[in-house]
């Protein structure tokens, strides 16, 4: 089974400066990777997902991640980050199941905290 | 909003009742999953319906059970509450099984 480890629990940062948000997986032959942001009381809304082709994956409100297969890494990066980004963020990981869906297993989450 | 709807958004009741989730997916979509959310385990998968047939169970306990009905909307039981079930559950929808899946608000449970 896979699993993801997501390396800080919380994010502190100044608005306007960069964050990147870290995230493992236990290695396996072929993965698929997601990002997923959840406001508060809201649901998750898919930010940006590595399927295959290009490790570099650009995503919603400038948000982009590198998928690293030797360090089985796909870590979240943002250059200028802005209070509204306040938000938990989830990495996941899916092995196709026998049914052929994307099933994914989360990280605990990253609570980014934008200070103005 | 995802145009995913979830009800009710909020259920107080008590250890060893029976309670229902209601999930309507977006419109045009086949496939339902459901997630549970706690303290203790983090956002865990529990099961995933496509066009009313079940096709894929995670960790879903035997007091839970969900169905997916012709209608599309999907409902998950959840039966014999202990505190430990006291969580936030999500269910989420997507065209196929494997497009990008959109969340609902959640139903926030609490077990007294």
């Amino acid at each position: 089974a896979q699993s993801v480890t997501q390396l800080d629990s919380q994010v502190p940062v100044f608005e306007e400066a960069p964050v990147e948000l870290r995230c493992n997986y236990s290695s396996s032959v072929s993965v698929y990777l997601f990002w997923y942001v959840q406001y508060p009381n809201q649901g998750l809304q898919l930010l940006l997902k590595y399927l295959s082709g290009s490790t570099l994956v650009k995503g919603i409100n400038g948000f982009e991640a590198e998928f690293n297969k030797s360090q089985t890494s796909f870590h979240l990066r943002k250059p200028s980050v802005h209070i509204s980004d306040t938000a938990e963020y989830f990495c996941a990981v899916s092995d196709r199941a026998s049914g052929g869906s994307y099933i994914p297993t989360f990280g605990r989450g990253t609570s980014l905290i934008v200070h103005p | 909003d995802s145009g995913v709807t979830q009800t009710p958004k909020h259920l107080i009741t008590a250890t060893g009742q029976r309670v229902t989730l209601r999930c309507s997916p977006r419109s045009g979509d086949l496939s339902v999953y459901w997630y549970q959310q706690s303290l203790d385990q983090g956002l865990q998968f529990l099961i995933q319906y496509y066009n009313g047939e079940e096709r894929a169970k995670g960790n879903i306990l035997e007091r839970f059970s969900a169905q997916q009905f012709p209608d599309l909307h999907s409902e998950l039981n959840l039966s014999s509450l202990e505190l430990g079930d006291s969580a936030l559950y999500f269910c989420a929808s997507s065209r196929g099984i494997q497009e990008t899946q959109y969340f609902g608000p959640g139903t926030r449970l609490l077990v007294l």
